[in-house]
């Protein structure tokens, strides 16, 4: 089992739609959280920390759920410049560096 | 600059020759890693430094791969013997602690190509 696992998709929205996106890992010891965005060829950003409470940064809400280790990110009114990779990203006890799921691809259309 | 700086940014080299890339961290930041990504997969953590502590090597992949962090600032990491499996982005990332939740800020990657 991959420590963080999420759905590739394509995700394929309209503008203006909500979308939300879910990652589960798999060391119940991690403590932070996070998503990263990636655009087509080019380096991570840091989209938004998850801190326990859940957090809301404008358009963005990320969730985080100890008990069953999922993270989730929600995306209102969808913009065509929301297109792009989703990383979602755990750093936990004894590890040295973030660890990465593999991506959630979106795309909002016209 | 302000950001994480690596060059070269792209790379083609023939199989069995060695390369190296270079990474320079954000000023002040204790903490660099590098990571690989192939074509349209995850990041690959390969190394990290912390400080003047020993590296965490536990992410390379053979022993064609290396890593040195000289005065806790500039890194390089070197691929000896290149073969077409290495061929992928290279990212370098750097941060101001090790603690968990240290935000790491990436460079913009060095593209390797290995014909």
């Amino acid at each position: 089992r991959k420590e963080v696992e999420q759905d590739p998709g394509p995700f394929n929205v309209p503008e203006g739609a909500t979308v939300a996106f879910n990652c589960t890992y798999s060391n119940s010891a991690s403590q932070s959280f996070f998503w990263y965005r990636q655009d087509c060829r080019k380096e991570p950003k840091l989209l938004m920390s998850v801190y326990s409470s859940g957090n809301e940064d404008g358009r963005f809400t990320a969730q985080l759920n100890r008990a069953s280790q999922y993270i989730s990110l929600l995306i209102r009114d969808s913009k065509l410049s929301d297109s792009a990779t989703y990383l979602c990203v755990v750093n936990g006890p004894g590890r040295r560096a973030l660890t990465f799921g593999s991506g959630t691809r979106l795309q909002v259309q016209p | 600059g302000a950001g994480v700086s690596q060059s070269p940014s792209n790379k083609v080299t023939e199989k069995g020759k060695d390369v190296e890339l270079r990474c320079d961290p954000i000023s002040g930041h204790t903490a660099l890693y590098w990571y690989r990504q192939s074509l349209g997969q995850g990041l690959e953590f390969l190394i990290y430094f912390q400080g003047n502590s020993a590296p965490d090597k536990s992410g390379l992949p053979s022993d064609r791969f290396s890593a040195e962090r000289t005065g806790g600032s500039v890194s390089t990491l070197t691929i000896q013997r290149t073969q077409q499996e290495d061929s992928a982005v290279y990212l370098c990332a750097s941060s101001l602690a090790l603690a968990g939740g240290s935000i790491q800020y990436f460079g913009a990657g060095t593209r390797l190509s290995v014909l």
